[in-house]
């Protein structure tokens, strides 16, 4: 089944930015979301289809997909973006499945 | 506006058997993939089974493939998840979610989840 790896958790400062991977083999081929998901909530989309935000979603959260890694960024880290963040792809090649990563805690310091 | 809400959870014993339901509003259900998602505490998400918008094509994780069934009433606006043979590693909160639709397999809106736990 595919795997997909993220770091078990950033450290940022407010004002900065943080970077979250996501690998995979080959991910560059697939379409990466991103959610992140706060403490007691639900997960809420931030990013889809690689690159795409959802409407209410700030400018900040951005993504991109190249090769095998994944990535978001969150530019300019407010408190509020403390969250865990996980990426997800739909693996189509094998087993029709959802995938999700194992997820990245962000800490803003 | 969208809403999800699911019901259902509870506690059940090993090798029993639960329905959990989710009910939509706020946006045409019959036009939309939905699934299940799942986060055992203190861990991470884990997909579970998604139904298609017609409900003639479903898939399952590996984990629940022969014990979980998924399906939908159109009629009625609602998924459900009809779990067998539960386990202990089946404790978690269950989570419905609302494909977003198009082409893409992303979820844009997720209910706020019904915890099942599988214990003797």
């Amino acid at each position: 089944s595919y795997v997909l790896t993220q770091p078990p958790s950033v450290s940022v400062a407010p004002g900065q930015t943080a970077r979250i991977t996501c690998g995979g083999n080959n991910i560059g081929s697939k379409s990466v979301h991103w959610y992140q998901q706060k403490p007691g909530q639900a997960p809420v989309l931030v990013v889809y289809d690689d690159s795409d935000r959802p409407s209410g979603i700030p400018e900040r959260f951005s993504g991109s997909n190249s090769g095998n890694t994944a990535t978001l960024t969150v530019s300019r880290v407010e408190a509020g973006d403390e969250a865990d963040y996980y990426c997800q792809v739909w693996d189509s090649n094998f087993d029709h499945a959802g995938v999700f990563g194992t997820g990245t805690k962000v800490t803003v310091l | 506006e969208v809403q999800l809400l699911e019901s259902g959870g509870g506690f059940v014993q090993p090798g029993g058997s639960l329905r959990l339901s989710c009910a939509a509003s706020g946006f045409t259900f019959s036009s939309y993939a939905m699934t299940w998602v799942r986060q055992a505490p203190g861990k991470g998400l884990e997909w579970v089974s998604t139904i298609s918008l017609s409900d003639t094509t479903t898939y399952y994780a590996d984990s629940v493939k022969g014990r979980f069934t998924v399906s939908r009433d159109n009629s009625k606006n609602t998924l459900y998840l009809q779990m067998n043979s539960l386990r202990a590693e089946d404790t978690a909160v269950y989570y419905c979610a609302k494909w977003i639709g198009g082409s893409s397999t992303s979820l844009d809106y997720w209910g706020q989840g019904t915890l099942v736990t599988v214990s003797s």
